[in-house]
């Protein structure tokens, strides 16, 4: 499996305040995703990265941004929290498109709670 | 607009008999197709894919069907065991261009399998 590991795993913010995910990897994998999961929705993909500092919208990207500066870490911010955001969050990296390797792995996810 | 749909929520399944997990797409641009399993409390964990230049791919109880014309995958799981209870996405995989590729999932299916 690949070394992906998201922090803080569980998160309990205020509204309005600003909150960033962590995403980290040890397996080198250029492609990264963050995803939301929520009942009803399945997995949602909120922004990905395909590679250091080149990042793109998923769906659901409004109230997010992400950055990344080194191939390993990728984080998702959200500037001002809302209840809406509210939900379990999921990072997941890839190594190549294509051929049996286009799999992406998925970390623990985190769990987000905005009161 | 969803463009990954699985319609069955949920499934129920007797210990041994076969599991069918259906799923349609309307993204004809579509050219990698992937099954996760997730259980509780953790990220889901890649199953098995499928390239569309494919009708079949078998990896032990599971396989995957494919059928471009109806836009169609199903999975299915010969013979069924309890520990494949858990949540089934689908998700397929497109070319964003520019290097990057993003895959989109369904709501996902949840399985029981019954002893």
């Amino acid at each position: 499996d690949a070394g992906i590991t998201q922090s803080p795993r569980h998160k309990v913010t205020e509204t309005g305040t600003p909150v960033t995910l962590r995403c980290h990897q040890t397996e080198n994998h250029r492609y990264m995703y963050w995803y939301r999961q929520d009942p009803g929705h399945g997995l949602r993909l909120i922004h990905y990265s395909y590679g250091v500092k080149d990042t793109d919208k998923g769906e659901v990207s409004d109230g997010y941004s992400v950055s990344r500066s080194k191939t390993e870490d990728f984080l998702l911010t959200l500037e001002s929290a809302t209840s809406s955001q509210t939900s379990v969050y999921f990072c997941a990296t890839s190594p190549v498109r294509g051929g049996p390797n286009t799999e992406a792995f998925f970390g623990q996810g985190t769990r987000l709670t905005v009161v | 607009d969803q463009q990954v749909k699985q319609n069955s929520p949920s499934l129920s399944v007797q210990e041994g008999r076969i599991s069918i997990l259906n799923c349609d797409y309307t993204n004809s641009m579509f050219d990698y197709f992937l099954w996760y399993k997730k259980y509780p409390a953790e990220g889901p964990t890649f199953l098995i894919s499928i390239s569309s230049i494919r009708d079949k791919n078998e990896d032990g109880r599971f396989t995957v069907f494919l059928n471009k014309s109806a836009k169609h995958l199903s999975l299915h799981i010969v013979p069924s065991q309890p520990g494949d209870s858990a949540v089934y996405f689908c998700a397929a995989s497109v070319d964003s261009g520019a290097g990057s590729y993003q895959l989109t999932f369904g709501k996902g299916t949840k399985l029981s399998v019954i002893p």
